[in-house]
């Protein structure tokens, strides 16, 4: 079964700095999805991205998916008190159902 | 625009009680739903999915069952709850295979 290994944990970064997530598949990815989280609440869908090489910005977030399809980065540049929460990503594998990854905890400190 | 809803939002019931949490989604018609839960620091986990009415698939043997009695609505439940059943659930629907899965805001589920 396709799994998905999100890096860092956790992570506490000082307001104004960037920061970098990671998504590692252990097969192919053929859709990859970012999602953020507010603990005790819903996901919300950030981005998407299918093509090897693709990368898609949303605001201060860009989310690229390498050449090869099986690693996916997600990054914030000058976090904000508003980016922490729980970041997941997600990815396609076949009949209907995705698999995500255990999630990565940001904490920005103001 | 489509929206998905799941309720209630808490939920604290003793052991051996039934569940019923519901998720209704509306701006579209025969979505894939999805039924997770959740647990602290161990990403989401697939219980259920249906891809149309009364067909239901389940990923994980447990406690719980799901059903889809109408294309947009979802319901999960359980006759008799144990201490384990305690979690987060998250209902959710896609459009179609491989198609971005858009989620509820989640019910919290304290089995007492």
């Amino acid at each position: 079964s396709q799994e998905l290994e999100q890096s860092p944990q956790s992570l506490i970064v000082q307001e104004g700095k960037n920061l970098t997530i990671n998504c590692t598949s252990s097969k192919t990815l053929y859709g990859l999805y970012w999602y953020k989280q507010k603990y005790g609440e819903g996901l919300i869908f950030l981005m998407m991205l299918q093509k090897g090489g693709e990368e898609k910005s949303h605001e201060k977030i860009t989310a690229k998916l390498d050449e090869k399809k099986q690693q996916s980065s997600l990054h914030i540049t000058a976090s904000q008190p508003s980016h922490a929460g729980i970041y997941l990503c997600g990815a396609d594998t076949n009949a209907g159902k995705s698999t995500f990854g255990d999630g990565t905890t940001l904490t920005v400190k103001p | 625009s489509q929206t998905i809803h799941q309720w209630p939002a808490t939920l604290v019931q003793p052991v051996g009680s039934p569940l019923s949490l519901e998720c209704t989604v509306e701006g579209t018609s025969n979505p894939n739903l999805y039924w997770y839960r959740q647990a602290a620091g161990r990403g989401l986990q697939l219980l259920f999915y249906s891809v149309g009415i009364g067909q239901i698939s389940s990923e994980v043997p447990q406690n719980l069952s799901a059903s889809r009695p109408q294309d947009r609505q979802f319901i999960l439940s359980s006759k008799k709850l144990l201490l384990s059943d305690s979690g987060f659930y998250l209902c959710a629907w896609s459009h179609l295979i491989g198609n971005t899965i858009y989620f509820g805001e989640g019910s919290w589920l304290t089995v007492v």
